[in-house]
């Protein structure tokens, strides 16, 4: 049982370049979010979605795109690196029934992303 | 809007007890998430309250005001390894079950 999987891990990009982050979980959650994390802060919420074809704008949506087509993936698309989108991406999944009781969400380790 | 407050750093001696503290004032409610995060790793689960009281789990015990909107963490025998960050997190009521994370507070484990 892999959980929640990100790829790449790392990775530098130039600005104005565009790339595709992405999580995959095998767990058949509904529940899928993307966060940020920038270095000694917490997380913010990106984009979230609850299930196929139904995605939402979090808390700092700006300069990302997320699609979900199957309930397995939830890509995180950014058009136009800019530096202020260097940061930490996590992904995490919940099946609808824990995403109401004591269980947290399922963490994926994580996508380091710096923009130069 | 959402606000979580946690202490930025804190720093205690190998063996002791600390308590992180947590104040939040959210629009909505249901349930209050500890996690601990070592660096360059994701956030790992510790504890969860949604009532009010002490929810133990071996050296770490977990508190819930939710009328004070405050909540601590106690970390007992502290461990070297117990150096990490501290992210208290409030899972919002109301459709989707979103969760809003603190800055996090770092604790540094000192012989």
């Amino acid at each position: 049982n892999a959980g929640v999987t990100q790829t790449p891990k790392f990775r530098i990009l130039k600005i104005g370049q565009s790339m595709t982050l992405q999580c995959t979980q095998d767990m058949n959650h509904n529940y899928m979010y993307w966060y940020r994390q920038d270095p000694g802060m917490g997380l913010k919420l990106i984009y979230y979605s609850v299930g196929a074809g139904i995605t939402d704008k979090g808390e700092v949506p700006n300069g990302y795109n997320v699609s979900r087509s199957t309930t397995e993936d939830f890509p995180l698309r950014l058009e136009l690196a800019a530096p202020s989108q260097t940061s930490v991406y996590f992904c995490a999944s919940i099946s609808t029934g824990d995403a109401y009781s004591n269980q947290p969400q399922h963490f994926g380790d994580g996508t380091r992303l710096s923009i130069l | 809007g959402q606000n979580i407050d946690q202490p930025t750093e804190m720093t205690a001696t190998e063996g002791a007890i600390v308590q992180i503290n947590c104040t939040y004032q959210t629009s909505g409610f249901n349930g209050l998430f500890w996690y601990q995060q070592h660096a360059g790793e994701a956030p790992t689960f510790l504890s969860y309250n949604v009532l009010d009281g002490l929810e133990e789990k071996g050296r770490f015990s977990s508190f819930l005001s939710r009328s004070k909107g405050y909540s601590y963490l106690l970390l007992k025998e502290l461990q070297m390894k117990d150096s990490a960050s501290y992210l208290c997190a409030v899972r919002l009521s109301g459709g989707y079950q979103k969760v809003t994370f603190g800055t996090g507070t770092k604790l540094q484990v000192i012989p």
